[in-house]
């Protein structure tokens, strides 16, 4: 079981919005910032979101962060097809001192 | 271009022990902390282990805590996994990623390719 609790699934038709949540705890998403990654399978993880709501460069304005108390959000607009991937939120724990990253969410486009 | 190259994978029997490679290039070495995370078959992302920018400073998830150390060579801009008493659920790709300040946190990127850790029991 994860310290950070995700949906196992979402879905949504193209062109529709999804939200995904992260809930943690105090010591971690309340006390620390959280990112968030896409994973295909056998390929490296792409960071989406930094610090709750940074995108790096090349991350378009349909990927959006937020954070509120002990959860954070992933919001992705405009779905395509490619987006079907893995999403995983990821956060520091300073009660372990140790990185965490939540169970992650399959995105289905429909 | 930053780039991480992930390296020593192979299948070893269960007891055994392993070091994974991970060779950086396109930043300043010291500068970053740098982490590990893997994922076994059929399962989520796992933060593993990570250090400090200096060297000083390490962690490690509760499940290899004992088991495996974290180490960064500054002279071949490499840093590694030393993963001794190997067991079954260690079974998972392997991969480096680069921090983006001193100390760990989970801003990573970006991230090798992954090598593959087999332990048979």
């Amino acid at each position: 079981q994860s310290v950070l609790t995700q949906p196992p699934s979402v879905s949504a038709a193209p062109g529709q919005k999804v939200n995904i949540s992260c809930s943690g705890s105090s010591s971690t998403i309340g006390n620390n910032y959280v990112s968030w990654y896409q994973h295909f399978p056998g390929t490296a993880p792409k960071l989406l979101i930094y610090e709750n709501t940074k995108r790096p460069s090349g991350i378009p304005d349909r990927i959006s962060g937020s954070k509120s108390g002990t959860s954070a959000t992933l919001g992705i607009t405009g779905l395509q097809s490619g987006d079907e991937a893995d999403y995983y939120c990821g956060t520091w724990d300073s009660s372990q001192s140790s990185g965490v990253f939540g169970g992650g969410t399959h995105l289905t486009v429909l | 271009e930053v780039q991480l190259l992930e390296s020593g994978g192979d299948l070893i029997q269960s007891g055994g022990s392993l070091r994974l490679s991970c060779a950086v290039s396109g930043f300043t070495f010291t500068n970053y902390a740098l982490t590990w995370v893997r994922q076994a078959p059929g399962k989520g992302l796992e933060w593993v282990s990570a250090v400090t920018d200096s060297g000083d400073d390490t962690h490690y998830a509760d499940s290899v805590r004992g088991r495996f150390t974290i180490s960064r060579d500054r002279s071949k801009n490499t840093f590694y996994l030393q993963m001794n008493g190997l067991r079954a659920e260690d079974t998972a790709v392997y991969y480096c990623a680069k921090g983006h300040i001193e100390r760990p946190t989970l801003w990573l990127d970006p991230w090798g390719q992954g090598t593959l850790v087999t332990v048979s029991s």
